[in-house]
């Protein structure tokens, strides 16, 4: 079936602007992820949604940063008054079930968003 | 599907113990990423290796990659109490599309 897809692929903007990024994840997963990932360097937990439970926003950096999954599917992240810093690729993951154990689950991940902030 | 595994599970050291984590994957990898999760927090990226055989060191931690890239480890020499916590291992296939986490050992260290 279809992977998990993420818009827009890119994004430019200029700094101040608020942008909203998409994910789809794959039918059927319960638990979504959203990471950051800046050049060069490994995954940046941002935020994880499982089933109907409270998700966990531990990882999202400042209050600029806001996420939404509606439906138990589709997620948004949201990021407010953006800055230079916030420039990096926005990366989206399912998981089937992401339980206690979520971080052991194969994620399947999108293409990413790659966010400029000018 | 693609699996990682990881051994030890669970790790008790005396402080200034050296420690060792071992992660095997079913497929080649593209890469391999490690990463440390203290307790009540969520995963914070160490490093990533991508060459067969690679070997990268931070300090008293020092990362290899198996030649046929399906395998890693990490070293840590002389351990402290900052040290505890969950270390997982991240393989990400050939098709760059699937970040597949070990199960992660769990390291304690006794003052």
């Amino acid at each position: 079936g279809a992977g998990v897809s993420q818009s827009p692929s890119n994004k430019v903007t200029e700094k101040g602007k608020d942008v909203e990024l998409r994910c789809d994840p794959i039918s059927g997963h319960t638990a979504l992820y959203w990471y950051r990932q800046s050049l060069g360097q490994g995954l940046e937990f941002l935020i994880y949604f499982q089933g109907n439970s409270a998700p966990d926003k531990s990882g999202l950096p400042s209050d600029r940063f806001s996420a939404e999954r509606t439906g138990g599917s589709v997620s948004t992240l949201t990021i407010q008054r953006t800055q230079q810093e916030d420039s990096a690729v926005y990366l989206c993951a399912s998981s089937l079930f992401g339980s206690g154990t979520r971080f052991q689950e194969t994620q399947y991940f999108g293409p990413g968003t790659r966010l400029l902030v000018l | 599907g693609q699996q990682v595994m990881q051994i030890p599970q669970y790790q008790h050291v005396q402080e200034g113990e050296d420690f060792t984590t071992y992660c095997n994957s079913s497929t080649t990898l593209s890469n391999i990423q490690w990463y440390k999760q203290r307790p009540g927090g969520h995963p914070v990226f160490l490093i990533q290796l991508v060459k067969s055989g690679e070997v990268k060191k931070q300090k008293r931690l020092t990362f290899q990659f198996g030649e046929a890239k399906k395998n890693s480890s990490l070293h840590i020499t002389a351990t402290q109490t900052t040290d505890v916590g969950t270390y997982f291992c991240a393989g990400t296939s050939t098709a760059g599309n699937m970040l597949t986490f070990g199960g992660g050992t769990r390291l304690m260290v006794k003052p």
